[in-house]
């Protein structure tokens, strides 16, 4: 399974943006998908867990979900701040082997 | 409150070995529902998993890396390693350890990481 994902994405304040993660060779809902942001300097968080799942003190302007037939996850981020500029991860498992996706660069004009 | 910290040279030869160790603390590297794992991130690019490991011993790991990477734990110690041979430039990069959820798979705890570069 490989996961590819756009390079990066911009919107403006206030807007909502999607950021897609597309599987390949393998179904992307065989297993949980989760959802990874990296500001610069420091640890992946994770934002979305098993799917669509919010962890404690992630805002509910994050959410995620797992399209079947487009074999496809996406992470989608309303009302944006300037504090979500970030790289954004999808990570899932296939097999044995954990995969993430190439990330995307998140800029918030 | 569930820690980890890797240690390990920060500077390796072509060639040579790499070995890094995650020691974890505020819990038990014994515990049945997690895996423990190694994350590596080159400069200027993604994640890439290189590894993980069970609360027994049992070693998953990247098919492209193959023989030379090799992940063990040490339950006494509640730590757990990485050993890859033979590195070049190419495996430049700030590793992560970090914990992974049995069922889901997520890692919801990770190191700050440890920059390693290979030069001579």
């Amino acid at each position: 399974l490989m996961l590819t994902q756009p390079h990066s994405v911009s919107e403006s304040p206030g807007k909502t943006v999607t950021i897609s993660c597309t599987g390949s060779g393998a179904s992307i809902a065989t297993n949980y998908v989760q959802w990874y942001q990296q500001r610069p300097g420091s640890a992946p968080i994770t934002v979305i867990h098993e799917d669509d799942q919010r962890p404690s003190g992630v805002p509910d302007r994050f959410s995620g979900s797992v399209d079947r037939s487009s074999n496809s996850a996406s992470l989608t981020i309303s009302g944006l701040q300037t504090e979500d500029e970030a790289d954004y991860y999808c990570q899932t498992y296939d097999s044995s082997v954990w995969v993430f996706g190439g990330g995307t660069k998140l800029t918030v004009l | 409150q569930v820690l980890l910290q890797e240690s390990g040279p920060g500077l390796v030869k072509p060639s040579e070995s790499l070995s890094l160790t995650c020691s974890v603390s505020g819990a038990s590297i014994s515990g049945e529902r997690y895996y423990w794992a190694w994350i590596r991130q080159p400069p200027g690019k993604g994640l890439e998993w290189i590894g993980s490991v069970s609360y027994t011993g049992n070693p998953y790991v990247d098919p492209s890396l193959g023989r030379r990477v090799s992940i063990s734990v040490d339950t006494s110690g509640n730590r757990f390693s990485l050993n890859m041979a033979s590195v070049t430039a190419a495996d430049t990069a700030r590793y992560y350890c970090a914990r992974s959820h049995y069922d889901s798979t997520r890692f919801d705890i990770w190191g700050r990481g440890v920059l390693v570069t290979v030069s001579s």
